[in-house]
């Protein structure tokens, strides 16, 4: 299975873009990426996911580099709301195991 | 109901209890999964669900622990002769179809305190 690599941890000011990149160089052409998120004492919540197109959503943004080797999750307006861990993770393509590795902490700071 | 249900909320029990830990999905769905979280760390995959068969229970911890799935819909985690280091969060989440090109929603969890 294809491995992710985030940084640990990321501030961000609120109100301002927050960027959470991601990289994948093993990933293979049918993975998808996923973004998920986890607000603290909550279930994780899906966020958006793309194969090779760039992505938008209500919620966020999707950018995925032209080999695929790196994405990244674009908040645009982040609010303090949007602190939490935000996981990048490419479910394999023959079974139901999502895996959500480290992720990377965003604290928005007011 | 209109996202993934799971009861009880929270739940403690003394050491060596057995526990059952349940989980409705969203109707319709035929991938479930269930996910542990200890405190302070991440999510660490238990099983997953593709109707009522489990192809792969590698990630359950031990023999103590078992789940079914019944109907298609229910599923139940049982965990036996519980240990204090069962004590987590024990996460569902169901999806239309298994992951690979659609979102999981999941529940908001049991908390499990093994006394």
């Amino acid at each position: 299975d294809a491995k992710t690599t985030q940084p640990t941890s990321m501030d961000c000011a609120e109100g301002r873009a927050a960027n959470l990149p991601c990289n994948h160089s093993t990933i293979s052409g049918n993975e998808y990426v996923y973004w998920y998120r986890q607000i603290h004492s909550q279930g994780p919540q899906y966020i958006i996911h793309g194969l090779k197109n760039n992505e938008t959503n209500e919620m966020a943004s999707l950018i995925i580099t032209e080999d695929r080797k790196s994405s990244t999750l674009i908040l645009p307006h982040a609010t303090l709301r949007d602190t939490a861990v935000y996981y990048c993770i490419l479910p394999p393509s023959n079974t139901g195991k999502l895996i959500f590795g480290q992720g990377t902490t965003l604290q928005v700071k007011p | 109901g209109a996202g993934v249900s799971q009861s009880p909320s929270n739940k403690v029990t003394e050491k060596g209890k057995d526990v059952e830990l349940r989980c409705d999905p969203i109707s319709g769905h035929t991938a479930l999964y269930w996910y542990r979280q200890s405190l302070g760390q991440g999510l660490e995959f238990l099983i997953y669900f593709q109707g009522n068969s489990a192809p792969d229970k590698s990630g359950l911890p031990s023999d103590r622990f078992s789940a079914e799935r019944t109907g298609g819909s229910v599923s139940t985690l049982t965990i036996q002769r519980t240990q204090q280091e069962d004590s987590a969060v024990y996460l569902c989440a169901s999806s239309l179809k298994l992951v690979r090109n659609t979102e999981a929603f999941f529940g908001q969890g049991t908390r499990l305190t093994v006394v």
